[in-house]
């Protein structure tokens, strides 16, 4: 089974509109993180925004927030005032265990556009 | 913030022959280092992971002579692909740890095997 599931290939967003990207994962420990990163078409890998498993808040950076929903398996991206700039691709991780050295386990991207 | 470096940025080399990319981090110690590989429009997938000082653990898949890696010291660590081939061509990237939750990426080297 897939550990992270990103359901959505591309969208389209409307500059200065807020877009929600899904990720849904499939973990049986208890803690775990989750982590979002944009890569832009020169290929780098930006870290965005990180949630814990144990987190009680939605985490915030910015413009970017992650709408984590625990019981449904969910962490899903949310960006505000989308910007010219933030077209890319999205990739949603996951980490399991509690050493913050395990790997990472990428979903399969969404390929944002925004529109001008 | 962290930052971390590869080398080469991208590099094109005749199938057969070996080539090294290398991984930095410039401005802190990193215990663990990651190495990803990505294909066109694919996510990334990854290969090994490095510890300083001991061998690295790789993914099943992945053929431990074909990608030799070495993380000699606390701030470096080498992916070597030997007698590369045309499928070896993909876009390599590496990441190190800090202590913290995140990952920091590298930049990413592309690969091209003629």
């Amino acid at each position: 089974a897939q550990k992270i599931t990103q359901t959505q290939p591309g969208m389209f967003v409307q500059e200065k509109e807020a877009v929600t990207l899904d990720c849904t994962y499939d973990t049986s420990d208890q803690s775990y993180g989750l982590f979002w990163y944009k890569q832009p078409s020169s290929g780098e890998m930006i870290f965005l925004i990180y949630q814990g498993s144990y987190d009680e808040q939605n985490a915030t950076e910015g413009r970017y927030s992650l709408n984590f929903q625990k019981a449904r398996k969910s962490a899903n991206l949310v960006i505000s005032a989308s910007q010219l700039g933030d077209s890319a691709m999205y990739f949603c991780a996951m980490r399991e265990g509690w050493n913050a050295g395990n790997m990472l386990t990428f979903g399969g991207g969404t390929r944002l556009m925004v529109k001008p | 913030g962290a930052v971390v470096s590869q080398h080469p940025s991208w590099v094109i080399c005749k199938s057969g022959t070996s080539v090294k990319i290398e991984c930095r981090s410039l401005d802190f110690q990193a215990t663990t280092m990651f190495w990803y590989r990505q294909f066109p429009k694919q996510s990334l997938m990854l290969m090994a992971t490095s510890n300083e000082g001991s061998k690295a653990t790789y993914e099943q898949g992945v053929e431990k002579d074909k990608f030799l890696i070495n993380h000699a010291s606390l701030t470096l660590s080498t992916l070597t692909v030997t007698s590369a081939h045309p499928e070896d061509s993909s876009f390599y990237i590496c990441s190190a740890r800090r202590g913290g939750a995140e990952q920091y990426f590298g930049p990413g080297t592309r690969l091209t095997v003629t």
